[in-house]
């Protein structure tokens, strides 16, 4: 089983839509959890962490189950500009940046 | 200006040169890295440095060689060069461990 999973998509969602992600971790130690947006041909850039309690951003919410050992990254209102592909990252100790795992991705595009 | 770049944005090498890629940052991180993105395996670690002097391997060190004799710089070699290291290479920095990852725009690299 691969450390970090998540559904490659692609995700074809109208604008407006909403549409959800979700990413799974095999170690249960792991204390930081983030998603990152990559735009097509360029650099993963941070969209945001994800706490214990849920947190949201605007039209994103991310939210963890640390039971199931899962993430999830909920986008309201899709916009074309959303169009990119979202990381899930996980971290298997709070100071360990040698664990840092970056899951492959999912492709999501938004459609006029 | 203030920042993270890599250089160059492409490379083209022949199978057995040896290639150095270069990082640079301004912002006196610790903490750098370098991964490589390809088809179906996501981001992957392949050096990172704690601090000047201070190098260790990741998940997919063979073949390459790093070194970091200044906080800012960061440099990657590929000591000979195979076709399986075609692929596109990030550098990032943070200030500390997992937390705040900025990557530089990356390096297209084709070995032919």
């Amino acid at each position: 089983r691969k450390e970090v999973e998540q559904d490659p998509g692609p995700f074809n969602v109208p604008e407006g839509a909403t549409v959800a992600f979700n990413c799974t971790y095999s170690n249960s130690a792991s204390q930081s959890f983030f998603w990152y947006r990559q735009d097509c041909r360029k650099e993963p850039k941070l969209l945001m962490s994800v706490y214990s309690s849920g947190n949201e951003d605007g039209r994103f919410t991310a939210q963890l189950n640390r039971a199931s050992q899962y993430i999830s990254l909920l986008i309201r209102d899709s916009k074309l500009s959303d169009s990119a592909t979202y990381l899930c990252v996980v971290n298997g100790r709070a100071t360990s940046y040698d664990k840092v795992i970056f899951g492959p991705g999912t492709s999501l595009s938004v459609i006029p | 200006d203030a920042g993270i770049t890599q250089s160059p944005r492409y490379k083209i090498t022949e199978t057995g040169r040896q290639v150095t890629l270069m990082c640079h940052q301004t912002w006196s991180h610790s903490y750098m890295f370098w991964y490589r993105q390809d088809l179906g395996h996501g981001l992957r670690l392949i050096y990172y440095s704690a601090a000047a002097d201070i190098t260790d391997k990741g998940e997919v060190p063979d073949g390459y060689v790093v070194s970091r004799s200044k906080t800012e710089n960061f440099p990657l070699t590929l000591e000979s060069a195979t076709r399986s290291q075609t692929s596109v290479y990030f550098c990032a920095s943070s200030v500390q461990g997992v937390h705040g990852y900025t990557f530089g725009s990356g390096t297209r690299l084709t070995v032919v």
